[in-house]
């Protein structure tokens, strides 16, 4: 499998801007999870889907922030407009839940990361 | 609510000697445990994990044994190479919840001189 891909690695933008971050999850995974990392305020979630349907998305910072999964192997992170706080690594990671067995043990529940989008807004 | 509290670093080491990072939970119900790994300018990665009191994860020399009594999955190895340089996460996931997420902790690095 090519684990989960990010893209694109680097983005370099001015404030104003649009910024469309994409992530393709590992195939038949059922959880996506987009994180945030700063050296600041270290690695912060942001929002996850379950079966593409989003379940918590409390982290996400304001409403200039969205993110969509219009099917399983899919799923973007909007900012409109950029500004330079958003500066950042934004990661995406899956992961594939069988519920509340315990026995399933192995990769049960473990989130796999993509190697991240180093955003920069100027 | 769950958390995660790490030792804070960073921890620098030579070559060679034994290293320990501390992490403590809270959470209620019955957690799974990990660790993560994130190498300079790349994204997390699973070192270990465990999934029930008593368990212990090891990989590439690294070990945690999940403590329920004291609530602790401390990361041990015993002697670290300069290659193990790198941020290192506790993580916790809640199967009662069953929320799906993780629970990370602030990360701690490490930094080993030859």
């Amino acid at each position: 499998d090519a684990g989960v891909i990010q893209s694109p690695r680097h983005e370099v933008t001015e404030m104003g801007q649009e910024v469309t971050l994409r992530c393709k999850p590992i195939s038949g995974h059922d959880y996506l999870f987009w994180y945030r990392q700063t050296m600041m305020r270290g690695l912060e979630l942001l929002i996850y889907f379950n079966n593409n349907v989003p379940i918590d998305d409390s982290g996400m910072p304001e409403d200039r922030f969205s993110a969509k999964m219009p099917n399983a192997s899919f799923s973007t992170l909007k900012i409109q407009p950029s500004e330079p706080r958003d500066s950042a690594v934004y990661f995406c990671a899956s992961s594939l839940w069988q519920g509340r067995s315990i026995l399933a043990g192995g990769l049960l529940d473990t989130q796999y990361f993509g190697p991240g989008t180093r955003l920069t807004v100027l | 609510g769950n958390s995660v509290t790490q030792m804070e670093g960073p921890v620098t080491l030579s070559e060679e000697a034994f290293l320990t990072i501390n992490c403590t939970y809270t959470a209620t119900g019955y957690p799974s445990l990990f660790w993560y790994v994130q190498y300079p300018g790349e994204g997390l990665q699973l070192l270990l994990k465990a999934t029930k009191a008593d368990d212990k994860g090891s990989n590439k020399g690294f070990e945690a044994t999940y403590r329920k009594e004291t609530t602790s999955f401390h990361l041990e190895k015993g002697s670290v190479q300069v290659s193990d340089s790198a941020v290192y996460f506790c993580a916790l996931s809640d199967h009662r919840s069953n929320t799906g997420k993780l629970i990370f902790g602030q990360g701690t690095t490490l930094q080993v001189k030859p």
